[in-house]
């Protein structure tokens, strides 16, 4: 049982435009919500994060909203560049965080074109 | 030079088979943890250590068992191999026992084919 979704695996953008990256929940317990950017042969690399305290966190070009009644959560990149094409991890931690323990989605594959 | 690096990258091995992952981290820190990216893409925790001692383990065969020397380094032996074994298998660490996740850092992956 998938406690964190992510149920587009792919999107394409145009240069400029905005990239709009969704991801649902089910565990109420979770606490804490991250977004990992991932290229090709490398592994997952830190985005941006968001307590479930808050409702948006904005970092640059990079904003996480979170809806918490929906159990939703999505990352708008704006404006959309060709380096952000690259696979996006949801991620999930719970209050007492287990030891470090992240509860990831299946990741949607983001392609930015010229 | 690489943060979390892991060895080897590509792996192809026959069913029964008992094989290594090593990993080795220079950051100094003190958690490291093995991921594994399944055949539908979502990445799952198996094990996480700290300072040697084993804090996560998580429900996955008593095939896999993680060593850690000291805690620089947490290798992955698998012994038995099976198809369903076949996956990418991340290494990382963090300083932190319990950290927010910002604070992880990924190896490359480690892509074992059984066959």
């Amino acid at each position: 049982d998938q406690q964190v979704k992510q149920n587009s695996p792919s999107l394409s953008v145009q240069e400029g435009r905005i990239s709009i990256l969704n991801c649902d929940y089910t565990n109420s317990m979770f606490d804490y919500f991250l977004w990992y950017k991932k290229y090709p042969a490398e592994g997952p690399t830190f985005l941006i994060s968001i307590s479930s305290i808050k409702d948006k966190n904005e970092d640059g070009r990079f904003t996480v909203f979170l809806n918490k009644s929906a159990k939703h959560l999505s990352l708008h990149i704006v404006p959309s560049q060709p380096g952000d094409s690259a696979v996006y991890f949801c991620a999930a931690s719970l209050i007492y965080n287990q030891g470090g323990k992240l509860i990831f989605g299946q990741g949607t594959e983001l392609s930015v074109k010229p | 030079d690489t943060a979390v690096s892991q060895t080897p990258k590509y792996l192809v091995t026959q069913m029964g088979n008992d094989k290594s992952i090593k990993c080795e981290q220079n950051l100094g820190h003190d958690t490291m943890y093995w991921y594994k990216q399944d055949s539908k893409k979502f990445l799952k925790i198996m094990f996480s250590y700290n300072n040697k001692e084993l804090i996560i383990n998580e429900t996955v065969p008593n095939r896999f068992s993680p060593k850690s020397p000291d805690k620089a380094h947490l290798n992955l032996h698998i012994n038995s191999l099976e198809l369903g074994d076949s996956a990418v298998y991340f290494c990382a660490s963090s300083q932190e026992k319990g950290p927010r996740g910002n604070t992880i850092y990924f190896g490359e992956g480690s892509w074992l084919t059984v066959v």
